[in-house]
C-alpha cells in the first residue's frame, strides 16, 4: 500500500517553455502533497505544501508564478514549471500523507520516484 | 528556523557496523525520521522516532534524545546494497502545516 506514482519520470524541454509533472497516490487518499527539489549530490528542499481545494503554500525563495501547484483532489497534484529554463534543471519529487492516518507515523510521508527534468 | 548537520560522507566495511550522527536545533519539534536514497532514486523510509529511546528495525537502529537534539541511525551487518545516501529529517509544525525539513544527507560507502 501507500503507492505514489509521478509522470513523466523524465523529461526534457526547451528554455521557455512549460512542463507539467503529475503526482498521483494511487491506493490512498493524500490530505496533502508536498513538492521537493534536489539538485545533484545535495538534499531535497521542500518548495511547497498543497492541499487538496486549496492554494498551494510556498517555502521562502520559491516563485509561485514559476512553479504553478494545483492539487484537484485526494488522488492528484501537478506541478507546472513554466517558462523553465537550464537553471530549473533538477529532479522534482513529490510525497503524499495520507489523509486519516493515525499512530507514531502520522507524519510519514510517501514519497513518488520523482521525475528528472532537464532544460536546454 | 531549522537547522540539521549530519556528516557529508563516510565509508565503512561490508560486514561492520556504522553510526551516522544528526544534530539538529529547530522549534516545533513532532518526530525525526530517517530515510535512505539512492542516486536518482526517491527517499525510502527507514525509520522515525518522536520519543527518547532506541528503535530497533533489524539491521537499522535509530536513536533520538531530544533534550540533546540529537539522533543517530546504526546499520549493522553492512552490505554493499547499503551504499546509499542517508537523510536525517525532522517534521516540524510550521505555517499551519506539518513538514518534513531533510537535513543535507550523509553519503555512504561500503567497501569490500
Amino acid at each position: 500500500g501507500a503507492v505514489v506514482s509521478q509522470h513523466p519520470s523524465w523529461v526534457i524541454c526547451k528554455s521557455g517553455t512549460s512542463v507539467k509533472i503529475e503526482c498521483r497516490s494511487l491506493d490512498f487518499q493524500a490530505t496533502t502533497m508536498f513538492w521537493y527539489r534536489q539538485f545533484p549530490k545535495q538534499s531535497l528542499m521542500l518548495m511547497a505544501t498543497s492541499n487538496e481545494g486549496s492554494k498551494a503554500t510556498y517555502e521562502q525563495g520559491v516563485e509561485k508564478d514559476k512553479f504553478l501547484i494545483n492539487h484537484a483532489s485526494l488522488t492528484l497534484s501537478t506541478l507546472t514549471v513554466t517558462s523553465a529554463h537550464p537553471e530549473d534543471s533538477s529532479f522534482y519529487i513529490c510525497s503524499a500523507r495520507s489523509l486519516g492516518t493515525s499512530g507514531p507515523t502520522t507524519y510519514e510521508q510517501y514519497f513518488g520516484p520523482g521525475t528528472r527534468l532537464t532544460v536546454t | 528556523g531549522q537547522n540539521i548537520d549530519q556528516p557529508t560522507e563516510m565509508t565503512a566495511t561490508e560486514g561492520a557496523i556504522v553510526q551516522i550522527n544528526c544534530t539538529y536545533q529547530t522549534s516545533g519539534f513532532n518526530g525525526l525520521f530517517w530515510y535512505q536514497q539512492h542516486a536518482g532514486e526517491a527517499p525510502t523510509f527507514l525509520s522515525y522516532n518522536v520519543l527518547d529511546g532506541l528503535e530497533e528495525k533489524g539491521r537499522f537502529s535509530s536513536f533520538l534524545s531530544r533534550s540533546k537534539g540529537y539522533s543517530y541511525l546504526l546499520l549493522k551487518e553492512l552490505q554493499m546494497k547499503d551504499s546509499a545516501s542517508y537523510l536525517c529529517a525532522l517534521t516540524m509544525f510550521s505555517g499551519g502545516y506539518n513538514k518534513l525539513i531533510f537535513g543535507a544527507g550523509t553519503r555512504l560507502a561500503v567497501h569490500p
